[in-house]
């Protein structure tokens, strides 16, 4: 079973703190995502990385950057979160299928964070 | 443009009856995979069944079957016997291979089904 965990499942945090979201897969999988999911917008991707120490900005990356020193954990960094990053953020990392080369995401529980 | 579309917002159905929720897609990729996941009110994305764009059969993964009708870029799901924990949210989702080589998943809008005993 593919196991993807995220550190927090609610997280309230004040305007111009630092935020750390980590998320971690046990399963051996290349690439990594983070997602912010709003009333009305769907889920939109932040970043993603598809290997350790590699990263590449998704539609939404202001405001957020990303680190993978370990193939196992992204993680999402808000530099100094603002009310505007209110939302549902949730990670997701993928199996390549060798049969047509497209790619199955895995989610984690999500976390939904507060800036106050 | 890669763009999903499902149209129906809120759908019900009697427990144990079977439930249809509609997907349209549109790509102008000749490979392409197509996805179904489940939200429950708490929150994760469940990955419920995959079908891809040269797959002959339908997929079907338990009570749930992909209804794809390529001609009509059409990525239905149908989940048979439904279940009082069937009740969320159901999102479509199509991936393309990146330029880079990466694929990237569009997800529709979603459907919000509620099965009612």
């Amino acid at each position: 079973d593919v196991k993807v965990t995220q550190s927090s499942r609610y997280l309230v945090k004040r305007t111009g703190e630092k935020v750390f979201l980590e998320c971690v897969q046990d399963m051996d999988h290349e690439n990594m995502f983070w997602y912010r999911q709003d009333p009305g917008l769907g889920l939109r991707l932040i970043y993603f990385s598809y290997d350790v120490k590699m990263k590449e900005k998704g539609d939404i990356p202001e405001g957020y950057s990303v680190s993978r020193e370990k193939k196992e954990r992204f993680s999402l960094i808000l530099e100094s979160a603002s009310t505007n990053q209110t939302s549902m953020y949730l990670c997701a990392s993928s199996l390549i299928r060798l049969d047509d080369y497209q790619e199955t995401q895995y989610f984690g529980p999500g976390t939904r964070l507060l800036v106050l | 443009a890669q763009k999903i579309t499902q149209t129906q917002p809120g759908m019900f159905v009697q427990e144990k009856e079977a439930v249809t929720l509609d997907c349209t897609y549109d790509t102008s990729d000749p490979s392409y995979g197509l996805f179904w996941y489940k939200q429950p009110s708490s929150g994760e994305m469940i990955f419920l069944i995959y079908q891809g764009s040269y797959d002959q059969q339908n997929a079907t993964e338990g009570r749930y079957s992909l209804n794809f009708q390529k001609a009509r870029k059409s990525a239905n799901l149908v989940i048979s016997a439904s279940q009082l924990g069937d009740s969320a949210m159901y999102f479509c989702a199509m991936s393309n291979v990146f330029s880079g080589g990466y694929n990237k998943l569009i997800f529709g809008a979603g459907t919000r089904l509620a099965v009612h005993p």
